[in-house]
């Protein structure tokens, strides 16, 4: 069983340019989120799907947007870079609800993204 | 809408010691999990261990517990026996039990290990 994996590994853009960053979600994981960690804070929540449909989404503007597949695959997309966006954006992945349990949330290794 | 504080931004502990990492948070809700995830150099978020709102019974995880007092909104970690591969970057995090699964994040503590 492979765990949550993310690609690229790191990455350099332009103010102004679009990046998507990609996530494989664990084996059998229906859910996936999107943090954003700034150097030296906790993760934020960018959004999160399920089964293909966004479920809820943080305090980000529509420039960054995403996408699940139907393997629950995603990707995560932010247009027009600004320097602010420069961070760690990890991806989550879980098998979501069973009932009235809630399964934890594991994490991939992150992409290093820097605008400059 | 949910805040995690972490207020210790650097802890140290001898190896082989105990130490204790603090956290506090503030909520509306009564039902709610509770998390302390471990940050390593290497970026990737571990899950340490998950506490239930609903359940009075702290959780242990072998060297990991939890110290949840609900009514103080304080859920501290402990770490007994402290080995070198603890050294990392520590974050409580809050979940509601119900609707979506986001996760709110404190900013962590960097906890050092001393040979």
């Amino acid at each position: 069983e492979t765990g949550v994996t993310q690609s690229p590994t790191h990455l350099i853009k332009t103010r102004g340019q679009q990046v998507t960053l990609r996530c494989s979600s664990q084996s059998g994981h229906n859910t996936v989120s999107w943090y954003q960690q700034a150097l030296g804070q906790g993760p934020q929540f960018i959004f999160q799907y399920y089964r293909e449909e966004e479920n809820g989404r943080g305090n980000f503007p529509p420039r960054f947007s995403g996408l699940q597949f139907p393997n629950y695959s995603s990707e995560l997309n932010v247009n027009a870079l600004e320097l602010d966006d420069s961070a760690l954006y990890l991806c989550a992945s879980s098998l979501g609800r069973q009932g009235s349990y809630s399964y934890e949330q594991y994490f991939g290794p992150g992409t290093r993204l820097t605008v400059t | 809408a949910q805040t995690v504080t972490q207020s210790q931004p650097e802890m140290s502990v001898q190896e082989a010691e105990t130490v204790t990492l603090s956290c506090t948070y503030d909520t509306s809700e009564s039902d709610y999990y509770l998390f302390w995830y471990k940050q390593p150099p290497s970026r990737q978020m571990i899950l340490v261990i998950r506490q239930e709102a609903y359940k009075q019974q702290n959780a242990t995880e072998n060297r990991f517990s939890v110290n949840f007092q609900k009514a103080a909104k304080s859920f501290s970690l402990k770490i007994s026996d402290s080995q070198l591969g603890d050294a990392a970057m520590y974050f409580c995090a809050y979940r509601r039990r119900w609707g979506n699964e986001k996760l709110t994040f404190g900013t962590g503590t960097r906890l050092t290990i001393i040979p």
